[in-house]
């Protein structure tokens, strides 16, 4: 079948750096995204990971094993701002739809 | 900045009425994706769209739902008729390139309450 794993909550206080990880299962895997999402807005767009490796967006970084089905988020210096939901989301080759997780929630206290 | 723009953004009806949801995506780009988000399903695809053709809607319940695209500048997602149980957040986002597309600007939703 196909499914995506992720935490569903993460706490981490302001300054700090956090990893929400993500495991799928697919066929037809074409790359990983990652989503955020506030409270109350629409999901926006964070990272792409086509190929194996470490993609890096200011204090964002993305990473993905194709070998081990896993991918991660990586936040760092972490602002209050960051609190939200962090979707990770597969692309199928197969089909070309993308299928989110379920979303991790994370709040960043001071 | 190019936005998904969807209408109407808020509504609330009566169950067995008919509810139609619109969106405009952006110039340009070649897929369209409705996505219904509750807190107990998370994001759920519903039906998904490239260059305007219907690719996929096996997340849609077809007794109720329809999803279309009459044009490049519309897609619609009408519910008839509607339940309780349809209530949640309906996104529309789109996207550009190939198969896969992963990089998917949303819409800021349309929140439907069902009585």
């Amino acid at each position: 079948g196909q499914s995506l794993e992720q935490p569903s909550e993460v706490t981490a206080v302001e300054g700090a750096i956090v990893q929400i990880n993500c495991t799928y299962q697919t066929s037809g895997f074409y790359g990983l995204s990652w989503y955020q999402q506030h409270d109350g807005g629409a999901p926006t767009f964070l990272s792409y990971n086509g190929l194996d490796g470490l993609e890096e967006t200011g204090r964002f970084s993305s990473f993905l094993s194709r070998s081990d089905s896993y991918g991660y988020l990586l936040l760092q210096e972490l602002q209050m701002k960051d609190s939200a939901s962090y979707f990770c989301a597969y692309g199928s080759s197969n089909t070309g739809k993308l299928i989110f997780g379920q979303g991790t929630t994370l709040q960043v206290k001071p | 900045d190019a936005r998904v723009t969807q209408t109407p953004r808020h509504k609330v009806t009566e169950m067995g009425q008919e509810v139609t949801m619109r969106c405009q995506p952006i110039l340009g780009h070649n897929t369209v994706f409705w996505y219904r988000q509750t807190m107990m399903q998370g994001l759920e695809l519903l039906a998904y769209f490239r260059n305007r053709a219907p690719l996929d809607d096996s997340g849609m319940p077809k007794d109720r739902f329809s999803a279309e695209m009459p044009d490049a500048t519309l897609a619609t997602l009408k519910i008839q008729p509607s339940e309780p149980r349809d209530s949640a957040v309906y996104f529309c986002a789109s996207g550009s390139g190939g198969s896969g597309a992963n990089v998917l600007t949303f819409g800021a939703g349309s929140r439907l309450t069902v009585l």
